[in-house]
């Protein structure tokens, strides 16, 4: 594919309400990340994929947080009852195995929860 | 874990001028630093990076430098252009090798780059 796409660019959610991010790694590529950018902050792991298999979840922050790439191409990071400290922007990310190994990030989704 | 300091928080130069950033890294098991710049609302994207088994490297304007011992790497921009202002983060991971997958980036909590006309 061109590049990471993630859907939707922005999000508004009423606190307590449940969302779904969606991210479409760049076309074979094994490995993707999500990551959690505050305002004024750098990106912060949430967790990793190589495949279908979650293979670090260390980052997601409770288990309101929840993350799925079940055929091994799109991912899903799902979080249930919003709340206000979940507003940032969340960014997807992939890279191959091989080569150079360059993670290459999604424009990501700012979600904003009122 | 890892934990990725990032100095300074925002660097003001002028035009033409040189600019370093520097980051220090906790984690000896890091072999992997790569650099990225972050545009208003935009993704990051990844400038320049380097491997634990080099101690420097160059692309045109821009070079980072890692000192292994000292657990600090810099970024260093020369003749800084109006579009080199920007967020720029560095961060550090571990690789695997080839087809060993890597750890997630550990990020600095960025540099704020403003080049003055």
């Amino acid at each position: 594919g061109a590049g990471v796409s993630q859907s939707p660019r922005y999000k508004v959610a009423k606190r307590g309400q449940d969302v779904a991010l969606r991210c479409d790694p760049i076309s074979g590529h094994v490995s993707l990340f999500w990551y959690q950018q505050a305002l004024g902050q750098g990106p912060e792991f949430l967790t990793y994929f190589q495949n279908e298999a979650q293979l670090d979840k260390s980052g997601l922050p409770s288990d309101r947080f929840f993350a799925e790439r079940p055929e091994g191409s799109v991912s899903t990071l799902k979080i249930q009852r919003t709340q206000q400290e979940d507003s940032a922007v969340y960014l997807c990310a992939s890279s191959s195995l091989s080569g150079t190994g360059e993670a290459f990030f999604g424009q990501g989704t700012r979600l904003t929860v009122v | 874990g890892e934990n990725v300091e990032q100095h300074p928080s925002t660097l003001s130069v002028q035009e033409g001028d040189s600019a370093v950033i520097k980051c220090t890294y906790s984690d000896s098991a890091s072999n992997y630093f790569p650099w990225y710049k972050q545009e208003l609302g935009k993704r990051p994207q990844l400038i320049i990076d380097i491997r634990s088994n080099v101690g420097e490297k160059k692309d045109q304007r821009i070079a980072v430098t890692l000192n292994k011992t000292a657990k600090h790497f810099s970024l260093h921009i020369t003749e800084t252009q109006p579009e080199d202002s920007a967020v720029y983060f560095c961060a550090a991971s571990r690789r695997r090798g080839t087809g060993g997958g890597a750890d997630g980036l550990t990020f600095g909590k960025g540099t704020h780059l403003i080049i003055q006309p």
